[in-house]
């Protein structure tokens, strides 16, 4: 119940193309979505987050659609460019006076120019 | 500002050795995470404090022994690490307290190699 599922495992899109990424939970206690972005040798940066009251939210050319019934949610990425190209995790966060987050596997994009 | 500063970025140290590594962050976050992370694997979480408090120890070995001397700093304590600690290791802290979980900010790693 813990687990969150994350696809695809990789990601190659043509610069200016449409990346997108999912993910879906089980467990209907979690309050908090984000997603990160990791560079190799970086630590994780966070890129958009949301919460299950809202269906989407968007921040320049990101984009996040939640869809509670389904307990599903994506990561849209407009106009994908080279310097997008990173790994990316989707997470979802139980609260205990402290975040605890829940890290799907990861998906690493490829950019081509 | 949302920085975690870590210290040092990279760390060699043999299987006797004793090293610390070092996390600031000057945010006034009462929670602080240590995690793990493997090559393609996402960060795996270690320990949490809450309020300077140990709240989480996902049953780490004790070669790694964690301490949070203030609410601004936490440190990670190793010895007689085996080659397979290699890793990346990340901290991160959140603002903690009741309510909704709320976003946790990562630092850039300790790069650590044991040899």
């Amino acid at each position: 119940q813990q687990q969150v599922k994350q696809s695809p495992q990789s990601l190659i899109v043509q610069k200016g193309g449409i990346s997108i990424i999912n993910c879906a939970y089980e467990n209907t206690a979690f309050d908090y979505f984000p997603w990160y972005q990791q560079f190799p040798g970086k630590g994780p940066a966070l890129l958009i987050a949301i919460r299950p009251d809202v269906s989407e939210k968007k921040e320049g050319r990101f984009t996040i659609s939640f869809n509670k019934s389904a307990k599903q949610f994506s990561l849209h990425i407009m106009d994908s460019q080279p310097g997008d190209s990173a790994t990316y995790f989707c997470a979802a966060s139980i609260s205990a006076g402290y975040s605890t987050l829940t890290f799907g596997k990861g998906t690493m994009l490829l950019v081509s120019p | 500002d949302t920085e975690v500063t870590q210290t040092p970025k990279h760390l060699v140290m043999g299987m006797t050795n004793k090293k610390s590594l070092k996390c600031e962050q000057h945010m006034g976050h009462r929670a602080m995470y240590w995690y793990k992370q493997k090559a393609k694997k996402p960060p795996e979480l270690m320990f949490v404090y809450s309020y300077e408090k140990l709240s989480i120890n996902e049953s780490v070995p004790s070669r790694f022994s964690p301490e949070c001397p203030n609410s601004s700093l936490l440190n990670l304590h190793l010895h007689a690490l085996q080659p397979e600690d290699s890793a990346l290791y990340l901290c991160a802290s959140s603002q903690g307290g009741q309510g909704l979980s709320e976003t946790q900010y990562f630092g850039p790693g300790t790069r650590l190699l044991v040899l």
